[in-house]
């Protein structure tokens, strides 16, 4: 079982809908969550991170950690064609003291006008 | 403020040959990583430099790769008889925060190895 498994997509949605994006990972003892955007050819750019169960927006953007299901989720409001990207979730390995992160492969969106 | 910067931006260099790639933190950043990403493919710990520390070479695909921090603060990553399969974007994060679970990491935009 790979440690940040996400459903490589691609997602497409419409514009101005909302897109889901999840990640599940293995290690219990998790803490720290991260969300990247990766545009192509680009470096990733960190847009999100949570570190308690619930909700966190920011801006179109709501992090969603239910740390009993191992399950995180960003969700992109009024989805727009320039969200159109990889999405990569990242979580803090636990036996390193929280200082090396763990990347999914990540989930491509698309958002159509 | 400035952001990660990393240099070459784009290297092509002949299979055999050495190559350095250098990477220059956000100032302040304690923490220091460096990851490869090949085409179409997820992100590769590499090694990881932590204030004065050890640092953490687990990721390092084989003796021909090596780094160094000079200073706590500019790093090279080192790759000596490249390789075709060398050839990936390689890219340096810097964070700050030291303490358990706060490790936002804010990467530079990659050097792109080419080896021919």
């Amino acid at each position: 079982q790979k440690e940040v498994e996400q459903n490589s997509g691609p997602l497409s949605v419409p514009e101005g809908a909302i897109a889901s994006l999840n990640c599940t990972y293995s290690d219990r003892g998790s803490q720290s969550f991260f969300w990247y955007r990766q545009y192509s050819g680009k470096s990733p750019e960190l847009i999100m991170f949570i570190y308690s169960n619930g909700d966190k927006e920011d801006g179109r953007f709501t992090a969603q950690l239910n740390k009993a299901s191992q399950y995180v989720s960003l969700l992109i409001r009024d989805s727009q064609p320039s969200d159109s990207a990889t999405y990569l979730c990242a979580v803090g390995e636990r036996n390193t003291g929280f200082q090396k992160l763990v990347f999914g492969t990540g989930t491509r969106l698309l958002v159509s006008p | 403020g400035a952001g990660v910067s990393q240099s070459p931006s784009n290297k092509v260099t002949e299979k055999g040959k050495d190559v350095e790639l250098r990477c220059d933190p956000i100032s302040g950043h304690t923490a220091l990583y460096w990851y490869r990403q090949s085409l179409g493919q997820g992100l590769e710990f590499l090694i990881y430099f932590q204030g004065n520390s050890a640092p953490d070479k687990s990721g390092l695909p084989s003796d021909r790769f090596s780094a160094e921090r000079t200073g706590g603060s500019v790093s090279t990553l080192t790759i000596q008889r490249t390789q075709q399969e060398d050839s990936a974007v390689y890219l340096c994060a810097s964070s700050w925060r030291t303490s358990s679970s706060y490790n936002e990491q804010f990467f530079g935009p990659g050097t792109r190895l080419t080896v021919l």
